[in-house]
């Protein structure tokens, strides 16, 4: 079974604190992730993707992908309290990505 | 910016009934795919479609659901014969080649009840 796996949280930061979110996945052939965020009741919005070992940065948002390791994370730097919703990672191909149950961020002013 | 579009919003159904949910994906995108969230759980696969063919299905895809592509814009689930368990929030997604990778955009979602 292909699993994405993260923590449920809640991860709670105070406002303009570095939150980071992790993730592991279980199937080695997958080739691209995703990081979604999720506000309650709304559809997965795309936040960051990542193919490559390494590092991609995109304003606040830097994505982490350790391929040996099969780790994900994603940092956001300066959080703000729009950013409390929970982030979703997701990894596969592009017959099928696989979500992991999502982390719940909260944000404190 | 294109978006896809889901419709119902939200409908309510008697157990055992039959449900059509529709999805138009975003015109130039070649992929489509149906998720499910049941409340307070995962974002669950249910099935991928391409070049008017599944490509690759949930092992419970088959029990209840089917997907058609009627025309060339419209993308649909159906659901036989509805169980409570399926009152979920059910997500149309739909993604291009061209980026180099499945980035999927998601529509607002169709909300079932099963009463």
């Amino acid at each position: 079974q292909k699993e994405v796996e993260q923590n449920s949280g809640p991860l709670s930061v105070p406002e303009g604190a570095i939150a980071s979110l992790n993730c592991t996945y279980s199937d080695r052939g997958s080739q691209s992730f995703f990081w979604y965020r999720q506000y309650s009741g709304k559809s997965p919005e795309l936040i960051m993707s990542i193919y490559s070992n390494g590092d991609k940065e995109d304003g606040r948002f830097t994505a982490q992908l350790n391929k040996a390791s099969q780790y994900v994370s994603l940092l956001i730097r300066d959080s703000q309290p729009s950013d409390s919703a929970t982030y979703l990672c997701a990894g596969g191909g592009y017959n099928k990505l696989i979500f992991g149950a999502g982390t719940r961020l909260a944000v404190h002013p | 910016e294109p978006e896809v579009t889901q419709t119902p919003s939200h409908q309510v159904t008697q157990m055992g009934q039959e449900v059509i949910l529709r999805c138009v994906p975003i015109s130039n995108h070649l992929y489509f795919y149906w998720y499910r969230q049941i409340l307070g759980q995962k974002v669950e696969f249910l099935v991928s479609f391409y070049n008017n063919e599944i490509s690759e299905k949930s092992e419970i895809f088959d029990d209840q659901f089917s997907v058609e592509r009627p025309d060339g814009s419209n993308f649909t689930l159906k659901i036989r014969s509805t169980k409570l368990e399926d009152s979920a929030m059910y997500f149309c997604a739909s993604s291009d080649t061209y980026s180099g990778a499945n980035v999927l955009t998601f529509g607002a979602g169709s909300r079932l009840t099963v009463l």
